[in-house]
């Protein structure tokens, strides 16, 4: 099965800062990838999913924008950020051969 | 439109105790996926079991055991004898088209 990682696990950003979360896939080639956030005691909000290099769908608008410049590498940026843009970033891969999905780690960002 | 409902925020057990968690899932298209995830406190979600819209099969894993019935669209998951190790959020998903649809979660504390 794939593994994915993400860094950093903890991130502290004061508001107007530019932002940058990586995730990288191990163990399956061409996964689709997906971007999404979870405030503090909620349900799981897809941000971003990605089907192939350089293919992005957006599903919610919003301060945050993503890239994927490799077929196992996807990156959630923004400009500036904003208070509202604190909670958990998860990042998931999904192994086509199975449909099956598979979360990284997690990053907190709390924005001050 | 595809939609998962978990209308049990939070439940609370003595250990040994068995627990349903209930799941509810409305979608137009025959092809799709149903998934349980859990997310201990460590927040990665954990992948549980996938099952496909042709597979009526109940299925049973350890303590675990799932019921999916199509003319009900649920997908419940029953855990028995509960253990304290079981305290986490669980997550209810649909997949199809290249996108996840999950359930707003049900938080389970299984006291001892």
């Amino acid at each position: 099965s794939q593994t994915i990682h993400q860094w950093p696990a903890t991130l502290v950003q004061p508001v107007g800062s530019p932002l940058s979360l990586e995730c990288t896939v191990e163990g399956t080639s061409n996964p689709n990838l997906y971007w999404y956030r979870q405030a503090a005691g909620r349900g799981l909000q897809l941000l971003f999913y990605s089907v192939g290099i350089g293919q992005i769908s957006s599903e919610v608008p919003q301060n945050l924008s993503a890239s994927r410049p490799q077929d196992r590498q996807f990156i959630l940026s923004s400009k500036k950020l904003l208070l509202s843009d604190s909670g958990f970033y998860l990042c998931a891969g999904r192994q086509g051969s199975t449909d099956t999905q598979y979360f990284g780690p997690g990053t907190r960002l709390t924005v001050l | 439109a595809q939609k998962v409902t978990q209308a049990q925020t939070e439940i609370s057990v003595v250990e040994k105790e068995d627990v349903t968690l209930d799941c509810v899932y409305e979608t137009r298209d025959t092809t799709y996926y149903l998934f349980w995830y859990k997310q201990p406190p460590s927040g990665e979600l954990v992948f549980l079991i996938r099952r496909n819209s042709f597979d009526e099969q109940n299925e049973i894993s350890g303590r675990y055991s799932w019921n999916f019935q199509k003319s009900t669209s649920s997908f419940n998951f029953t855990i028995t004898a509960s253990q304290v190790v079981d305290s986490a959020v669980y997550f209810c998903a649909l997949y199809n088209f290249n996108k996840f649809y999950f359930g707003s979660g049900t938080k389970l504390n299984v006291k001892p």
